[in-house]
């Protein structure tokens, strides 16, 4: 089966940016999302494939792909940003692991 | 407010049986593919099923044989009938909208999740 690997957990201070990554077998051929999700809310939509931002989402959220491998960029990190984090692509559904992002 | 509501949650015994309903409300159900989404506790989210407008249903293996999605476009609801329920299914399960058609899903639109508890 199809997985997505990403890293457990991010640290950064506040103002510094993020980087998520999420790994997988010839991802730069399939569309990548990333949710945002915070404990006992529901999922938020960051970008969609690959680097696309739905309205209502802070420009200093990016995505991009390449290879294996696809990034969510988190520029000028909140302390609201802390939640976790979910690649998500075509498998038919697959998740990543999730990284949970800590705003030190 | 275009939104959707997940219902249907329990508490149920292993083996025993429970039909979630996702509805839509301020919004159309009956042109997207419609998904149903899992998280366990402290676990990440793991996608169950999904249904296409014209009917097409597609299982995760975790759930194949056991799980049954459908729709019903005059009540503007998806439902997700779970039999054979085990401990592993206890999770918080979530109803999502793809805009996109396959193989492009992404989920812009979530419910709030309803709680299935086995024990």
């Amino acid at each position: 089966s199809y997985e997505l690997t990403q890293p457990p957990s991010v640290s950064v201070s506040p103002g510094q940016t993020a980087t998520i990554t999420c790994s997988g077998d010839k991802l730069g051929d399939k569309y990548v999302s990333w949710y945002q999700h915070k404990p006992g809310q529901s999922p938020l939509l960051l970008i969609y494939q690959d680097y696309n931002r739905p309205s209502g989402i802070p420009e200093r959220f990016s995505g991009s792909s390449s290879g294996n491998t696809a990034t969510l960029t988190i520029s000028g990190v909140q302390s609201m940003d802390e939640a976790d984090y979910y690649c998500q692509s075509w498998a038919i559904v697959v998740f990543g692991g999730g990284t949970k992002l800590t705003v030190l | 407010e275009v939104q959707l509501v997940e219902s249907g949650g329990d508490l149920v015994q292993p083996g025993g049986s429970l039909r979630l309903s996702c509805a839509g409300s301020g919004l159309t159900l009956r042109t997207y593919d419609m998904h149903w989404v899992r998280q366990a506790t402290g676990k990440g989210l793991e996608w169950v099923s999904s249904i296409g407008a014209g009917g097409l249903t597609f299982y995760s293996d975790s759930v194949k044989g056991r799980f049954s999605i459908s729709r019903e476009n005059a009540k503007n609801s998806v439902y997700l009938q779970m039999n054979g329920l085990t401990a592993g299914d206890t999770a918080v399960y979530y109803c999502a909208r793809a805009p996109g058609g396959r193989p492009n899903w992404y989920f812009d639109l979530w419910g709030r999740g309803t709680l299935v508890t086995v024990s």
